[in-house]
């Protein structure tokens, strides 16, 4: 059983369409979490959740907007897609907040064209 | 300056060597301190925490320098499956207790 899943793996699509990334995890994590690894390969926290609460809402555009419906999952919703979004989009998950060792999804391959 | 800056790389080292990788980090106040690992195309994985008064874990020792703000990780009896990234990670309390990453030592270990 995986137990951080994101959906889809790769994503291709055209500036100004909004699209959204699926992320499910089955560990009974409370909190969770969306990264961005840019392609100079730095991971940047976007935005964390405790029990369906935003807790850490780093400078993102407000395009981007990170919904948790249960615990168990968080989606992230990108509107009007510009090219400086192409990246790969991790989510992750841990126990307890950030001191805890965290567990990555597969990524999410985002290309804007 | 970087909150957390690594060498790049790459190392390339034969089977069997040992190598270190050293980080720096910026922010005094940075709290705990760990290791990931990162495949090609791959998500990151713990490797290990890194704790004041270093630890091992087989064939990797992890130490932490507060004074110098540095941490190190050492691989010993290098094996091909050893190639990887490796992401330094920084925890900062007073930036919301996050996760600061630094971009990561690529390692190819050669037969």
């Amino acid at each position: 059983d995986t137990a951080v899943s994101q959906t889809p793996k790769y994503l291709v699509t055209q500036m100004g369409n909004d699209k959204s990334i699926k992320c499910e995890q089955n560990l009974g994590h409370d909190t969770m979490y969306w990264y961005k690894q840019d392609s100079k390969k730095f991971l940047k926290i976007m935005f964390s959740y405790n029990n369906k609460e935003l807790i850490i809402n780093e400078t993102v555009p407000n395009r981007f907007s990170p919904k948790s419906p249960d615990k168990a999952h968080l989606n992230l919703h990108i509107n009007s897609l510009e090219l400086g979004d192409s990246a790969v989009y991790f989510c992750a998950s841990s126990q307890g907040g950030q001191g805890n060792e965290q567990y990555f999804g597969p990524g999410t391959r985002l290309t804007v064209t | 300056r970087k909150e957390v800056e690594q060498d790049p790389g790459p190392f390339n080292v034969p089977e069997g060597a040992t190598v270190a990788f050293n980080c720096t980090y910026s922010n005094s106040a940075s709290q705990s301190f760990f290791w990931y690992r990162q495949d090609c195309r791959k998500e990151p994985k713990l490797l290990m925490s890194v704790y004041s008064s270093g630890n091992e874990d087989g064939r990797f020792t992890a130490q932490l320098n507060r004074a110098s703000q540095y941490i190190s990780l050492l691989i010993r009896d290098s094996k091909l499956s050893d190639s990887a990234t490796y992401l330094c990670v920084v925890r900062v309390w007073e930036y919301g207790n996050k996760l600061v990453f630094g971009a990561g030592t690529i390692l190819r270990v050669k037969s």
